[in-house]
């Protein structure tokens, strides 16, 4: 069974880099067809897509984060990473990893990481 | 404010049916690209209920329904339950932003 588990700092200091890791087990990360996400849910709000990533390299980010974040992928470790630069209280939410299945007409997510959550103060 | 627009709630009795609509525009449901539906109880992680405008994972009871229609979907659950208190989001592509959005997500009472 696929399990997806966050780690990293629940605490960032204003201006810092969030770093984020999402560990994959029972399955590849390689897997054929399947990619690799971030998304994050701010306290009492809704879900937002950050970022996707295959396992090649290929790389997608949401327009209003594009700037300060970057995703990416170690296969030996079957881990993919987020990385969120000068963050703010904005920044403050969940952030959960999600295998995402992708096709021509859609891009779906169907096992969920629990979350992290990651608070950014002064 | 949400891509994919839904109603900040719903409410029903058990045993009544509801609908939850998510309403987009010609990037995104108009556009072609399917729908999917999330369920998030509450503390808990978002689960996916529904994929591909009317799919549903093996576990997730015939009492959820989905549909899409123009620019459209909407998410039906008949026979209310207390248990189906929750959260639910709607979920799509969108060719302008090149990428996932999310409605803004209803909140299910259940009286």
């Amino acid at each position: 069974q696929l399990q997806l588990q966050e780690s990293g700092p629940g605490l960032v200091k204003t201006s810092e880099t969030l770093s984020l890791t999402c560990t994959v087990s029972g399955g590849s990360i390689s897997s054929r067809g399947y990619y690799w996400a971030w998304i994050r849910q701010p306290p009492g709000k809704g879900l937002e897509w950050i970022a996707t990533i295959y396992h090649s390299g290929s790389t997608y980010y949401t327009p209003s984060l594009k700037s300060r974040v970057t995703i990416s992928v170690d296969t030996p470790k079957n881990q993919f990473s987020l990385k969120l630069t000068s963050v703010t209280a904005g920044d403050t939410a969940v952030y959960h990893c999600a295998r995402q299945v992708v096709s021509s007409t859609f891009w779906y997510f169907d096992v969920w990481g629990r979350g992290t959550l990651v608070s950014v103060s002064s | 404010q949400s891509v994919l627009t839904q109603p900040p709630s719903v409410s029903g009795a058990p045993g009544q049916r509801v609908t939850i609509s998510c309403t987009g525009s010609s990037s995104n449901i108009g556009a072609g690209y399917d729908v999917h539906w999330y369920q998030q109880l509450p503390g808990t992680t978002p689960k996916l209920l529904i994929y591909v405008n009317s799919n549903r994972p093996s576990g997730v009871p015939d009492r959820f329904a989905g549909s899409k229609s123009g620019t459209s979907a909407s998410l039906a659950i008949s026979g209310l339950q207390a248990e189906d208190e929750a959260d639910y989001y709607c979920q799509s592509y969108d060719s302008s932003l090149s990428g996932s959005v999310f409605g803004g997500g209803t909140k299910l009472t259940v009286l």
